[in-house]
């Protein structure tokens, strides 16, 4: 979708390193939101901005931290990545919170 | 935590035929959203029922909600093979948690 994208498309890291993932929204909405994809799991909630610097943590958090320091930039850090961490990862905004979510095309992450 | 859950979670069935998706969930909500999913992409928000309604049109969707059975159906009419995706449906956990997914019905339409 032409208002959201997620940088980068796919990426290839070793366990142990930091890996940051980035989320550019060009359509001024307020929430912005982290989730993973796994197979057998569907799509879950890793953290979630409800406006700039105000954040709060989803149900699988763990080892994953997030910042919003501009209305478009929400950027999600693995501290520390591990294997269980390969997934596809999915941002997602809206204007109104939990209201008709526009995702981004996905970051496929591999950790090796 | 597993809000709803899609029934069946494939389905096949020939182009022009319909096809009928299912989601239960636990608590209550404040509205029920359909998303559409293929492959290699990120979903696409379909629809959005709220609790006070009973069925939603959009097109070729129909979407239907009893809270009652804390269950909702999503039919696709006349499908094509462009409809060939994955279905998932959303639901706000405790009227005001974040959208949680269920975990999709892959539906292929065959040309």
């Amino acid at each position: 979708d032409a208002g959201i994208t997620q940088s980068p498309r796919h990426k290839v890291t070793e366990t142990g390193t930091p890996v940051t993932l980035r989320c550019h929204q060009t359509e001024n909405h307020r929430y912005m939101y982290w989730y993973r994809q796994d197979p057998g799991h569907g799509l879950r909630l890793i953290h979630y901005s409800y406006g700039v610097k105000d954040t709060d943590k989803g149900e699988v958090s763990d080892g994953y931290s997030v910042s919003r320091s501009k209305t478009e930039d929400f950027l999600l850090t693995l501290e520390s990545a591990t294997s269980s961490q390969t997934s596809v990862y999915f941002c997602a905004i809206s204007d109104r919170d939990s209201y008709g979510y526009t995702f981004g095309s996905g970051t496929r992450l591999t950790v090796v | 935590s597993q809000q709803g859950e899609e029934d069946p979670q494939a389905l096949s069935i020939q182009e022009g035929e319909n096809a009928t998706m299912n989601c239960s969930y636990k608590t209550s909500i404040n509205n029920l959203q359909w998303y559409r999913q293929n492959s290699g992409r990120g979903l696409v928000h379909l629809i959005l029922i709220r609790s006070n309604e009973r069925e939603k049109h959009s097109g070729r969707l129909r979407v239907t909600l009893d809270t009652s059975k804390k269950s909702s159906s999503l039919l696709i009419t006349a499908s094509r093979a462009a409809d060939t995706a994955s279905y998932f449906c959303a639901t706000d956990e405790n009227q005001g948690g974040k959208l949680i997914f269920g975990q999709g019905t892959e539906l292929s339409v065959k040309p």
